[in-house]
């Protein structure tokens, strides 16, 4: 069964650090992009950031809000994908979640990645 | 950026209706369109990708259209499970964008 589970979430102050984990299962790591997805208390989803599989080099993709804050790594031996998270502020608690990305059918020259299996989340909060 | 707009923002239905949510984008993004299904307190779930393809698994009951700049999702025969939000979301272009969702209750 192809499975996501992020962990690593609580509570920390304006300014602190951070770093979640993305543990998959049932499926090549290595071989799939995965995005992270956020979703502060009642508003809807935003996304923050994408790691492309080993093919394109785990080359990395972020939203203007955590660019320069927050940063994707892998360690594919270990089943893992981590988003750190520096500089935090209070407009960052949310519930992050990560999914893996798959290929559509290949368009002109580009195949373009869509979100098929979630993770359950985790819950991060920015308070003093 | 692209910005994704769904519309309603919500409604309200009964079992056994014939449900439509739209969604458009800013700019053209071809097929390259999702939906998702989230209910409270849970992870979204995938239900179509590429405009009009159902994940694996999601009822027939879903489906979608569109191509370029408008989009649909129709639920031809609403059930109780589902009563949810639903979310639209562009990958044709870096940032990612979703809407802003539409709540679909009793």
């Amino acid at each position: 069964e192809v499975q996501l589970v992020e962990s690593g979430g609580g509570l920390v102050q304006p300014g602190g650090s951070l770093r979640l984990s993305c543990a998959a299962s049932g499926f090549s790591l290595s071989d799939h992009y995965i995005d992270w997805v956020r979703q502060a208390p009642g508003k809807g989803l935003e996304w923050v950031g994408r790691s492309r599989n080993k093919v394109n080099s785990y080359t990395t993709e972020y939203a203007a809000s955590v660019k320069g804050r927050f940063t994707i790594s892998r360690d594919d031996s270990n089943k893992s994908l981590y988003l750190q998270m520096k500089s935090l502020k209070t407009e960052d608690t949310a519930v992050y979640y990560c999914a893996r990305a798959v290929a559509g059918p290949l368009q002109g020259f580009y195949y373009y990645y869509y979100m098929d299996v979630w993770g359950k989340g985790t819950a991060v909060t920015v308070s003093s | 950026d692209i910005q994704m707009t769904q519309s309603p923002s919500s409604l309200s239905a009964s079992v056994g209706d014939r449900v439509t949510i739209t969604c458009r984008a800013s700019q053209g993004i071809s097929n390259c369109l999702a939906w998702f299904q989230q209910k409270p307190g849970k992870a979204p779930k995938s239900l179509i990708h590429a405009a009009s393809s159902l994940q694996s698994g999601v009822p027939s009951r879903f489906s979608g259209s569109g191509s370029g700049t408008d989009f649909t999702l129709t639920i031809s025969c609403l059930q109780p499970e589902d009563f949810a939000t639903y979310y639209c979301q562009e990958y044709n272009t870096y940032p990612l964008t979703f809407g802003g969702g539409t709540k679909v209750e009793i």
